[in-house]
């Protein structure tokens, strides 16, 4: 089983849709999480920090639940900007192999 | 302010060539990271420095890639020889710490094409 799992899509959705991302990881001691964004042949930026309670910064809301070990992204209210690939990010805090990214979810917003 | 900056931004070179990346982190970013990006996957970390010392290198092919972080600042990232499965985008990043919630801060990247 992968450390970090994302369905890589694409997802299609048209402008105006809410569209939602999981990631599920495997290692239950994973202190910190993180969604990046990764346009095409560019660099990962990060989008937003995922913490227990849940955080929403204007459209975008993420969640964690850790009891399922899963983490989750909503984007409401989708415009053609935000096509991307999206990477989930888990970071163990210590030891070996302690920052693992996912393999990313493609989003695709048609007009 | 100045962001991460890597260079050469492309290079070309046929396998059992070696190859060297450079990068400059962020002024004032003690943690400096090298990754590794395949198409159609994320990056793959391969060694987290931490000023001029090494946290973590568990993912790096230590036959072929080394890496290094003089004096805490700049560092590189070797390939001696390249095999054709080396060919990807390595991505350098540089946080301000090692605390858990740093963010992340990206380079271009460099593209290897490994013939």
């Amino acid at each position: 089983r992968k450390e970090v799992e994302q369905d890589p899509g694409p997802f299609n959705v048209p402008e105006g849709a809410t569209v939602a991302f999981n990631c599920t990881y495997s290692n239950s001691a994973s202190q910190s999480f993180f969604w990046y964004r990764q346009d095409c042949r560019k660099e990962p930026k990060l989008l937003m920090s995922v913490y227990s309670s849940g955080n929403e910064d204007g459209r975008f809301t993420a969640q964690l639940n850790r009891a399922s070990q899963y983490i989750s992204l909503l984007i409401r209210d989708s415009k053609l900007s935000d096509s991307a690939t999206y990477l989930c990010v888990v970071n163990k805090g210590t030891g070996r192999r302690a920052l693992t990214f996912g393999s990313g979810t493609r989003l695709q917003v048609q007009p | 302010e100045a962001g991460v900056a890597q260079s050469p931004r492309y290079k070309i070179i046929e396998k059992r060539q070696s190859v060297a990346f450079w990068c400059n982190p962020i002024s004032g970013h003690a943690t400096l990271y090298w990754y590794q990006q395949i198409l159609g996957q994320g990056p793959k970390l391969l060694i987290q420095f931490q000023n001029n010392g090494v946290v973590d290198d568990s993912q790096l092919p230590k036959d072929r890639f080394s890496a290094e972080r003089l004096k805490g600042v700049d560092s590189t990232l070797k390939i001696q020889p390249a095999k054709l499965e080396d060919s990807a985008v390595y991505l350098c990043a540089s946080s301000l710490t090692r605390g858990v919630y740093n963010e992340q801060f990206f380079g271009p990247g460099t593209r290897l094409t490994v013939l």
